[in-house]
This record gives C-alpha cells, sequence and structure tokens, in this order.
C-alpha cells in the first residue's frame, strides 16, 4: 500500500518549452503533497506544499509563476515548469502523507528528471 | 528555520562490518520528527527508519538504529551487518510535527552521505 505514481519519468525537451509532471497517490487520499528538486550530487530540497482545493504554499526562492502547482484532487497533483530554460534541468520528486497528517510518513514517487536543451 | 548538518560526504566499509552514519540539527521546534532515507543509484527515496522526537527510546528496524539524543540534537544511524544492497545515498531528515487536523509539513534534508559496502 501506499504507493506515489509520478509520470513522467524522464523529460527531454527544447528550451522555451512547458512542461507537466503528474504525481498520484493511487491507493491512499492525499490531502498534502510535497514537491521536491534535487540538482546532481545534491541534496533534495522543498520547492512547494501542495494541498487540495487551495492555492499552493512556495518555498523562498522559488518563483511561484515559473512552477506552477495545481492540486484538483485528493489523488492528483502536477507540477507545470513554465517556459523552461537549461537552468531548470533538474531532478523533480514529489511526495504524500496519508491523510495530510504529520503522524503519517511521506510517501515519495520515482522522480522525474527533466533536461532542457 | 530548521537545518540539518550531514558532515560525511562519503564513507566506505567492509561487507558485514558496523557502519554510523552522523546527523545533526538545529531547530526551535519541540515537537518533530526525525527520518533516515536512502536513495540507490535509481533514486527512489526510500524510508529507512523514523523517529519521533517525543519518544526516548530509540527506533529500531531489523539491521538498522539509531541513536537519538535530542538535547545534543544528534541523530546517527547504524546499520549492522552491512549488506552490498545497503550500498547508496542516506539523507537525514526534519519534519515539524503538525497538531492532528492541522495538515503535513515539509521535509528538511541533509546533504546525505555515500554509503560505499565494499565486497
Amino acid at each position: 500500500g501506499a504507493v506515489v505514481s509520478q509520470h513522467p519519468s524522464r523529460v527531454i525537451c527544447k528550451s522555451g518549452t512547458s512542461v507537466k509532471i503528474e504525481c498520484r497517490s493511487l491507493d491512499f487520499q492525499a490531502t498534502t503533497m510535497f514537491w521536491y528538486r534535487q540538482f546532481p550530487k545534491q541534496s533534495l530540497m522543498l520547492m512547494a506544499t501542495s494541498n487540495e482545493g487551495s492555492k499552493a504554499t512556495y518555498e523562498q526562492g522559488v518563483e511561484k509563476d515559473k512552477f506552477l502547482i495545481n492540486h484538483a484532487s485528493l489523488t492528483l497533483s502536477t507540477l507545470t515548469v513554465t517556459s523552461a530554460h537549461p537552468e531548470d534541468s533538474s531532478f523533480y520528486i514529489c511526495s504524500a502523507s496519508l491523510g495530510g497528517y504529520s503522524n503519517q510518513p511521506q510517501h515519495f514517487g520515482d522522480g522525474t528528471r527533466l533536461s532542457i536543451l | 528555520a530548521q537545518t540539518v548538518t550531514q558532515s560525511q560526504p562519503e564513507m566506505s566499509v567492509q561487507e558485514a562490518e558496523t557502519v554510523t552514519l552522523s546527523c545533526t540539527y538545529d531547530t526551535s521546534e519541540n515537537n518533530y520528527y526525525l527520518f533516515w532515507y536512502k536513495q540507490p543509484p535509481s533514486r527512489q527515496m526510500i524510508l529507512v527508519i523514523r523517529q519521533e522526537a517525543y519518544k526516548q527510546q530509540n527506533a529500531t528496524e531489523n539491521r538498522f538504529s539509531v541513536n537519538f539524543q535530542k538535547a545534543a540534537k544528534s541523530f546517527s544511524l547504524k546499520i549492522s551487518d552491512s549488506q552490498l544492497g545497503d550500498t547508496a545515498m542516506y539523507f537525514c531528515a526534519f519534519m515539524k510535527a503538525m497538531y492532528s487536523g492541522g495538515g503535513a509539513d515539509g521535509l528538511t534534508f541533509g546533504k546525505g552521505t555515500h554509503l560505499i559496502i565494499q565486497p
């Protein structure tokens, strides 16, 4: 149980393209989902917290107009990288906790490797 | 804001040996959770062990155990009888506890320790 599916696993696209990444909780409801970014050989950095039915909360330094987050249902959150540029190339990974409570562990998707040419 | 520090960028031990990975953190929160995650080359994040700050007893999961020193803000991971499959990046992470119904908080990660188990 507690599976988080992330799609696509890898994207290669041209500069200026917008890219959408989906994060789904397959067998549980996730009121809250999280989006992280990981540069090569570095740690995961929290980008934003996605709450179902409300606006996402972005961490300091993360451009909300660049990284659009939508959490339309209890099982789906999407991250859209708008007008992507080579510096946006990174590994993006989402996580979700059961019911959105902090006493439940977070389960991670398998990540999306984004490469902007 | 909280910070998590892992001072060992890389460690290498022989198979079957015991290895300890260190982690310190800084926070003004009293209620929180601490985690160790394993990230193999596939880059999947795998939860190794979790510790609630209000529990004095150290968490254990089979060959994995922690030494949680709340006053010292230290949270080390001990891997006993290490196996080749333990080779991976290990991240220490902090999460503030939210009250029931208050939702969950994001994780703050350390920079990681690359653990190599030699045959």
